[in-house]
């Protein structure tokens, strides 16, 4: 079992700024991933977040836009760079352990 | 078309009554999640599937790996389950990136 905490739970930024977005793990797990969910859609892989390795971004996502730090086995980083209205979304951390995926609360981003 | 379609997309429901939300997918499939979502955006795993049938509570999945669907159903509905349901499945190929369906949105009413 895992439990997962994100901060912040949401925010409200100006258009051009970047937020970064911590998630936690009480667990040590090798894969943690990362969502967005843009408003009436389902969840989009941003990205899969290995210790010790760079992130892999899925199409349409990119590093620059999106910077991921993994720096140990219970923690990572999402960034969100210079950011638009069409950033707004919740973005969700995500673990993976054998037999079993757990998701953090979410972070519910408004970009004024 | 999407690898993963949920049916039906919304769904009301009385107090009491038995409620069903189905899931179907494309692809070969190492396992399905059925996920809770609630409106402040988190989400809980409910189920984890990969053949059979799970029960927990008064939730039960079953899914049918032959025909490629799955199904949630939930007994005695109460409005606290009032939420989004989604699929989510891990397709073959050793990755354990998942595919999400689009969700059930379920509202049970007292």
């Amino acid at each position: 079992s895992a439990v997962i905490s994100q901060k912040p739970s949401r925010d409200i930024c100006q258009r051009g700024t970047s937020l970064t977005i911590q998630c936690q793990v009480d667990s040590q797990v090798t894969m943690m991933f990362w969502y967005r969910q843009q408003p009436g859609q389902s969840l989009t892989l941003i990205a899969t977040a290995n210790q010790g390795s760079e992130a892999t971004y899925e199409s349409g996502f990119v590093i620059d836009k999106f910077p991921i730090s993994r720096p140990n086995l219970t923690f990572s980083t999402l960034t969100v760079s210079n950011m638009s209205p069409e950033d707004s979304s919740i973005y969700l951390c995500s673990a993976y352990l054998p037999n079993e995926q757990f998701f953090g609360p979410g972070t519910r981003l408004t970009v004024l | 078309k999407n690898e993963v379609e949920q049916s039906p997309q919304n769904l009301t429901a009385q107090e009491g009554e038995f409620i069903t939300i189905n899931c179907s997918y494309s692809v070969g499939i190492s396992a399905l999640h059925w996920l809770q979502q609630h409106p402040g955006g988190g989400i809980v795993s409910l189920f984890m599937l990969s053949s059979g049938k799970k029960k927990h509570g008064r939730l039960i999945a079953t899914i049918n790996i032959q025909e490629k669907h799955s199904s949630l159903h939930i007994t005695a509905s109460h409005p606290r389950d009032s939420a989004v349901y989604i699929c989510a499945v891990r397709p073959q190929g050793g990755s354990e990136k998942l595919v999400f369906g689009k969700g059930t949105k379920l509202t049970v009413n007292p």
